[in-house]
């Protein structure tokens, strides 16, 4: 199986701009989950999406925002883009059912200037 | 709410040395516990897992990981570590039964392996 892929890898925005980045789940899989990465802040979770719907989300701005398809794909968007928004944004599935792990892919890496 | 520490920012060791990656974790719930690792400009590869049983739990590639829930631990270790182990580790939790896929990560340890 083709794991999780996501799109663009690097992207490079201006502030006050918006950006949507998308991600693939592995065939099969229905649970999608995103994290942003920065050398402060660490791993954060900011929502996971579950049969096109939110079932979970992180302390973040209203900014973020997310959605899912009927075939699983999800795409993450960010409005009114900060410094601070500068990361690694890494997209994670999972089959959705009694297994627990999640399946990463490689991550967008999201410059702000 | 459940909370990750990895002590260890960076650990240095020479290759063939054993190491050993510390977590611990609090929560007031039983959790899953796993490792991640990440390796420059990627995302992050499962390494292994606890989910129950068994507490000591091991990987293909040599290392593994024991389960101690009176102190709270989910330490990683290899008795042998290889140039190719030099990569960033994470300890991550996620509470069972919540019925979502929220993973609270640790600040992650630097593991450099030196010739």
């Amino acid at each position: 199986k083709a794991g999780v892929t996501q799109t663009p890898r690097y992207l490079i925005k201006t502030r006050g701009q918006q950006v949507t980045l998308s991600c693939s789940p592995i065939s099969g899989h229905r649970s999608v989950s995103w994290y942003q990465q920065t050398p402060g802040q660490g791993l954060q979770f900011l929502f996971e999406y579950f049969s096109e719907t939110q079932r979970n989300k992180g302390n973040f701005p209203g900014r973020f925002s997310g959605r899912q398809f009927s075939n699983s794909r999800s795409e993450m968007n960010v409005s009114t883009l900060e410094l601070g928004d500068s990361a690694l944004y890494l997209c994670a599935s999972s089959p959705g059912d009694r297994e627990v792990e999640q399946y990463f892919g490689p991550g967008t890496r999201l410059t702000v200037t | 709410a459940q909370s990750v520490t990895q002590l260890d920012s960076q650990v240095p060791v020479f290759e063939e040395a054993p190491v050993e990656l510390r977590c611990n974790y609090s929560s007031s719930v039983s959790v899953y516990l796993f490792w991640y690792v990440q390796y420059p400009n990627q995302g992050l590869q499962l390494l292994l897992k606890y989910l129950s049983g068994s507490t000591l739990v091991e990987s293909i590639n040599g290392f593994e990981a024991e389960f101690n829930k009176s102190q709270t631990s989910f330490h990683l270790r290899k008795p042998s570590v290889h140039i190719s182990d030099t990569a960033e580790y994470f300890c991550a939790v996620s509470e069972v039964g919540s019925g979502t896929y929220k993973y609270i990560f640790g600040t992650g340890t630097r593991l450099k392996v030196l010739a």
